[in-house]
């Protein structure tokens, strides 16, 4: 399988708790997202990374959120001390830029993993 | 925060009749993306539409793009059962460097067999 992996699928602890999740981007892709998925809402933004580098973070990323990607290949999403309001879908997506021949920038087609659906107790 | 909003939040059709979902948006863009996904499931890319172009085809997928009322609309024709999901439109802001998705609340589209 080439596409986008995430381990585990599902998780459930209990307030208070560290969890750890990871993702294996598709081999080769430079871009490696990270969003949030609440129910019934579409996923929100929490990071990328491009290469081994954090480029960006959104506010949802409180302190008690980090994330890695040490080798530029997989990645990490570690929540400490987690609270109910951290229950969600927890989604990773891969992407290789290319630059667009158009003057407005390039392009980002974003490939999704299946996610990991956290439960806090 | 989403990015924008689309329309209806649910839509439910019978079998062979074309669904069209409408998508707005708020900010300047370099592309409009749609994606679908199934219950509990990760997103799926349909359909990739750039800012200077205003429609697109992808066999039974229809995309048109308006930027001057920040718009996009969906058309699914002859649906299937298995087109029943979540189809979610997402915008990558216009300017180089700003490469994150940001997505709408979701068109829920239900096919009745």
């Amino acid at each position: 399988d080439t596409g986008v992996s995430q381990d585990p699928r599902h998780k459930i602890t209990k307030r208070g708790q560290n969890v750890t999740f990871r993702c294996d981007p598709i081999s080769e892709h430079n871009r490696l997202y990270w969003y949030r998925q609440t129910l019934g809402q579409g996923p929100e933004f929490l990071t990328y990374f491009q290469n081994e580098a954090q480029l960006e973070k959104s506010r949802l990323l409180s302190d008690r959120f980090s994330a890695e990607r040490p080798k530029g290949s997989f990645s990490t999403l570690e929540i400490q001390r987690t609270e109910q309001g951290d229950s969600a879908m927890y989604l990773c997506a891969s992407s290789l830029i290319s630059q667009g021949i158009s003057p407005s920038g390039s392009l980002n087609e974003q490939f999704f993993g299946p996610g990991t659906r956290l439960t806090v107790l | 925060s989403q990015q924008g909003e689309e329309d209806p939040q649910a839509l439910s059709i019978q079998e062979g009749e074309n669904a069209t979902m409408n998508c707005s948006y708020k900010t300047s863009i370099n592309n409009l993306q749609w994606y679908r996904q199934n219950s509990g499931r990760g997103l799926v890319h349909l359909i990739l539409i750039r800012s200077n172009e205003r429609e697109k085809h992808s066999g039974r997928l229809r995309v048109t793009l308006d930027t001057s009322k920040k718009s996009s609309s969906l058309l699914i024709t002859a649906s299937r059962a298995a087109d029943t999901a979540s189809y979610f439109c997402a915008t990558v802001p216009s300017g180089f460097g700003n490469e994150k998705l940001t997505f709408g609340t979701g068109t829920r589209l239900t096919i009745i067999p």
